[in-house]
C-alpha cells in the first residue's frame, strides 16, 4: 500500500502553546519524509524532512520524529506563533523505482492569539 | 525565491476544450513532476519525468498527457476538460539521486465552466 495518514485534519491551539501533527505510512521501504507548510494562496514549502536513517530531527522550533518499526512519524511545533498558522502536510517515500512521495491529506493549524 | 515558473496562473474555460500548462525549472534538477491540488487540497502525484523520460504515470485520465523537452521543461496537455479537472496543477522539481526535496511552482489553478 501508498497511503499516508495524517491527524489531526483541524488543530487549533493557543499562541505559545505546542502543536503535534502524526502520520502513519504504508510502504515499509520508504525512506524519506518531508514535511510541507502552504499558507493560503502559496505554494508548498519544505519546513523539515528526515531520512530512515535517522530517529530525531530539530531546526527552529520544529521537532521531527520518526518511528521505522510503527511506519510512524510526527511534526512538532513549539511555541507556536499566529505565523504558524497554516495547512501542512507530511509526506513518505523515495523508495523504488518510481522513489515518488505520497502525501497526507493535510492538517489546517490555527494559532489563535 | 522562485525558481520552479508556471504558465498562465490561472485558466478558466469550457468543458471539451483543450488547455496547456507550462514548468520550466531553473534550478539545474533532474526530475519534474505534476501535482493536482483539489479543492479539498489533497496533494495527489500525477506524472514525473527524469531527464526527459516518463517514470511515474498515475491512473490519470487519458485526457492527460506531459510533453518533456528537456530536464528542465515539462508540459500538461489536457485535450478535452470536463469539470472535475478544476483544481490547481501544480509543478514541481527535485534531484533524482536518493529522495530529494520537491520545489514546487506557484501553480496554475484551472477552473472548468
Amino acid at each position: 500500500g501508498e497511503q499516508v495518514e495524517q491527524l489531526p485534519s483541524i488543530l487549533r491551539v493557543q499562541e505559545g502553546s505546542s502543536a503535534s501533527i502524526n502520520c502513519t505510512y504504508e510502504n515499509s521501504a520508504s525512506n524519506y519524509f518531508p514535511w510541507y507548510k502552504q499558507e493560503p494562496g502559496e505554494n508548498p514549502k519544505l519546513i523539515i524532512d528526515i531520512r530512515s536513517n535517522m530517529e530525531r530531527k530539530q531546526t527552529q522550533g520544529l521537532i521531527v520524529l520518526l518511528d521505522k518499526k510503527a511506519k510512524r512519524f510526527s511534526l512538532h511545533i513549539t511555541d507556536t506563533q499566529p505565523g504558524d498558522s497554516a495547512m501542512y502536510f507530511c509526506a513518505a517515500g523515495g523508495a523504488g523505482n518510481t522513489r515518488k512521495l505520497i502525501f497526507g491529506l493535510g492538517t489546517t493549524l490555527q494559532v489563535q492569539p | 525565491e522562485t525558481a520552479v515558473f508556471q504558465t498562465p496562473n490561472y485558466h478558466v474555460t469550457q468543458v471539451g476544450n483543450e488547455v496547456s500548462f507550462n514548468c520550466k525549472q531553473t534550478l539545474g534538477h533532474d526530475t519534474m513532476y505534476w501535482y493536482k491540488q483539489d479543492s479539498k487540497k489533497l496533494l495527489k502525484i500525477m506524472f514525473s519525468y527524469n531527464n526527459k523520460q516518463l517514470i511515474v504515470n498515475e491512473t490519470v485520465p487519458r485526457r492527460f498527457s506531459p510533453q518533456s523537452s528537456d530536464k528542465a521543461h515539462l508540459n500538461l496537455r489536457i485535450k478535452s476538460v470536463e469539470p472535475e479537472d478544476s483544481a490547481v496543477y501544480l509543478c514541481a522539481s527535485s534531484y533524482w539521486g536518493g529522495a530529494d526535496t520537491l520545489y514546487f511552482g506557484a501553480g496554475t489553478r484551472l477552473s472548468v465552466l
